[in-house]
């Protein structure tokens, strides 16, 4: 079963700053089996990026996924103040769909 | 547009049964796959476990094998989960998830309802 472990816990940044996420997988993952969501205090998680690098519908281009084999990263160019959220990485290629636990964006 | 509605909060105690649901609108009920995902107070994620409502099609991560059962009902656009004896540790917020990609399984979550809070408590 592959664990994916996201890094750092929580990133302390300014508005207009750069986020850079990690999501680091415990096997190799397919390249195109990897999504990023993000998640606002009492909603539902948002998928922004699938197959680690293409942006769902509607996302904003300052979001973009990169990565491949073990290594993903989620990176927000300049942060917006609804930016602050949770960010959550998964492995969806095979059972059962992890998720990492979780890189929390918070206002410096 | 599609949309996720689920059923409301819950309030439980130890060892009573429960079924909540999601129906499913705007879309092709039967041709994709909807799972269900738990949020523990403060916590991350978890997948739980997906249906394929056109077939009835089920996987469970090993996680939650034998402690939940998903079901769904294709003639109502409906999806369940369901426990037949709670445990103060379901306490947790369930998410239903629909995948994004029509009768692919291995595709990520398009969709998500609104969430249902089921507390368990004496």
């Amino acid at each position: 079963e592959i664990v994916l472990t996201q890094s750092p816990g929580t990133l302390s940044l300014s508005p207009g700053e750069r986020a850079t996420l990690s999501c680091r997988a415990s096997q190799s993952v397919g390249s195109t089996d990897l999504a990023w969501y993000q998640q606002k205090p009492g909603q539902a998680p948002r998928l922004l990026i699938y197959g680690a690098s293409s942006r769902a519908t509607g996302i904003p281009d300052r979001f973009s996924g990169s990565g491949s084999g073990t290594d993903f990263t989620l990176t927000i160019s300049r942060l917006e103040p609804e930016d602050f959220a949770v960010y959550y990485c998964q492995q969806y290629g095979t059972s059962p769909w992890p998720f990492g636990q979780g890189t929390k964006v918070d206002i410096k | 547009e599609v949309q996720l509605v689920q059923s409301g909060a819950e309030v439980k105690k130890p060892g009573e049964s429960l079924k909540i649901s999601c129906k499913g609108s705007g879309y092709t009920f039967s041709s994709y796959w909807i799972g269900w995902v738990r949020q523990m107070p403060g916590k991350g994620l978890e997948w739980m476990g997906i249906i394929y409502p056109g077939d009835s099609d089920t996987r469970y991560s090993p996680s939650f094998q034998g402690q939940v059962t998903i079901s769904a009902d294709k003639s109502i656009y409906t999806a369940y989960l369901q426990w037949s004896s709670l445990k103060a540790s379901d306490t947790a917020i369930y998410y239903c998830a629909r995948l994004g990609s029509r009768a692919v399984l291995w595709s990520p979550v398009g969709y998500w309802g609104q969430g249902t809070l089921v507390t368990v408590s004496s």
